[in-house]
């Protein structure tokens, strides 16, 4: 299995609209629900923004939201904040009870 | 509340067994039925999988580490425990303990905070 590719950065300004791609096989991202998605501040443990391809747990704003196509799986952040910047990484079920990470995107506010 | 800490050496030689382990406070690791896995990233890089177990024992592994590995669960103890044999640099990461929910393909949804190990003679 190889790692889900994602576009190492992202930029935009706050109030915007940004969208994070997570590119995967048939094997995975494209046979599986099982996308979710990573927000981690240097330094600090990996914390789960969306899971289930399209859903948000308890207390993560409605900003974050996520969708797939085909074998790519998307992030889009909306109305974006200060606060959002960090590296953002997808995750997926590769099949055969193994998990597959993306590379990371590392999101910068400008 | 449930939380994870991960304990072992932080500097591991070369070619030696590089040992860590998860103690759940809180909560029991055999009371729910969650999975529980290790996520190692290595100085400036990213998530990398490395495998996760049921408490009755079950485990699963990256297949680029399968044959270096061993996860294994002390429900007396309530902890779990990686062994990673024939280590080099490349296997110097922080290294997560986290848990996942009932099956292996749902998200970890609770980390440790990590810890670096740094394998050099």
């Amino acid at each position: 299995q190889s790692d889900l590719t994602q576009p190492p950065s992202a930029s935009g300004f706050p109030g915007q609209s940004v969208t994070i791609s997570c590119s995967g096989t048939y094997s995975d991202v494209g046979l599986y629900n099982s996308v979710s998605w990573y927000r981690q501040y240097p330094g600090k443990a990996p914390q789960v923004m969306i899971y289930e391809v399209t859903k948000r747990p308890s207390g993560v704003p409605d900003r974050f939201s996520a969708s797939k196509s085909g074998s790519t799986a998307f992030l889009t952040v909306s109305g974006l904040q200060a606060e959002d910047e960090a590296d953002y990484y997808c995750s997926s079920y590769g099949g055969d009870n193994i998990v597959i990470f993306g590379g990371g995107t590392k999101l910068t506010v400008l | 509340q449930l939380q994870l800490q991960e304990s072992g050496p932080g500097l591991v030689k070369p070619s030696e067994t590089l040992s860590l382990t998860c103690t759940v406070a809180g909560g029991s690791i055999s009371s729910n039925v969650h999975y529980w896995g290790w996520i190692r990233q290595p100085p400036g890089k990213g998530l990398e999988w490395i495998g996760n177990i049921y408490y009755s024992g079950t485990a699963h592994y990256s297949p680029s580490l399968k044959s270096r590995l061993t996860i294994s669960v002390d429900t007396s103890k309530n902890r779990f425990s990686l062994k990673l044999t024939s280590a080099t640099a490349t296997d110097t990461a922080v290294y997560f303990c986290a848990r996942a929910g009932t099956s292996s393909n749902e998200p970890y949804d609770l980390w440790g905070r990590g810890h670096l190990v740094t394998v050099s003679s």
